[in-house]
């Protein structure tokens, strides 16, 4: 069967340092994963896409990388703010699925003061 | 610009009612899609549209119907709700890789 797996529990992290969440899928065949970030009560945002054949991509304090020998992607906060707090999850789209996404269940991330 | 919106934000049904969740984007986007997101699940996809007039099932589709009559618009119904259909309900819009949701529909099936 097709999974994409997330850490169920929340990190709890203290401003200033980097947050790292994981992304492990498995019997996908990815053309691109993409990270979206959801707020309670609120629809999920995009953040960033990184394709197969990308190891990894930057935007700002945000970085994802990409390993598909692994099958994992990992997402990092550098610099964590209170204002990062918030649900990430991670999205799949697979060469045969045509553009629809398989998420992940999300993990909470609180950052703290 | 409104974005991705969604009427109405919350409901409560009883078991065999139906209802029709609204969902609109001022984008000009072709694809839009309808999800439910569930407590310790990812979004699975309900169904989905390419185009205008064209609809598709997606992951979960049984209970739910769809139709998108204008390009702007994208309807979800549900013909007899069941408590199973308890849920908060997510429309997204794309143009290419990237989707853009709307804020979500609660909704409460007794």
């Amino acid at each position: 069967s097709q999974k994409i797996e997330q850490n169920s529990e929340a990190l709890n992290i203290q401003e200033g340092k980097t947050a790292t969440l994981t992304c492990n899928y498995t019997n996908y065949s990815p053309a691109y994963l993409q990270w979206y970030r959801q707020d309670p009560g609120r629809g999920p945002v995009f953040l960033l896409l990184i394709r197969e054949n990308e190891k990894e991509k930057r935007k700002e304090r945000l970085k994802v990388t990409f390993d598909t020998t692994l099958k994992q992607s990992l997402f990092h906060i550098t610099a964590s703010q209170p204002a990062d707090s918030a649900t990430y999850l991670c999205a799949l789209v697979t060469t045969d699925s045509w553009g629809k996404l398989q998420f992940g269940a999300g993990t909470q991330v609180v950052v703290t003061p | 610009n409104a974005g991705v919106t969604q009427t109405p934000k919350f409901r409560v049904l009883k078991t065999g009612q139906s209802m029709t969740l609204l969902c609109a984007q001022d984008m000009n986007h072709e694809y839009m899609y309808w999800y439910r997101q569930d407590p310790g699940m990812g979004l699975r996809l309900i169904h989905y549209s390419v185009g205008e007039g064209t609809t598709a099932k997606g992951e979960v589709p049984d209970g739910y119907n769809v139709s998108r009559l204008k390009k702007q618009n994208f309807l979800l119904g549900l013909e007899s709700a069941a408590p199973s259909q308890t849920s908060v309900y997510f429309c997204a819009s794309s143009s290419g890789e990237t989707q853009y949701f709307g804020p979500g529909t609660r909704l409460l099936v007794l």
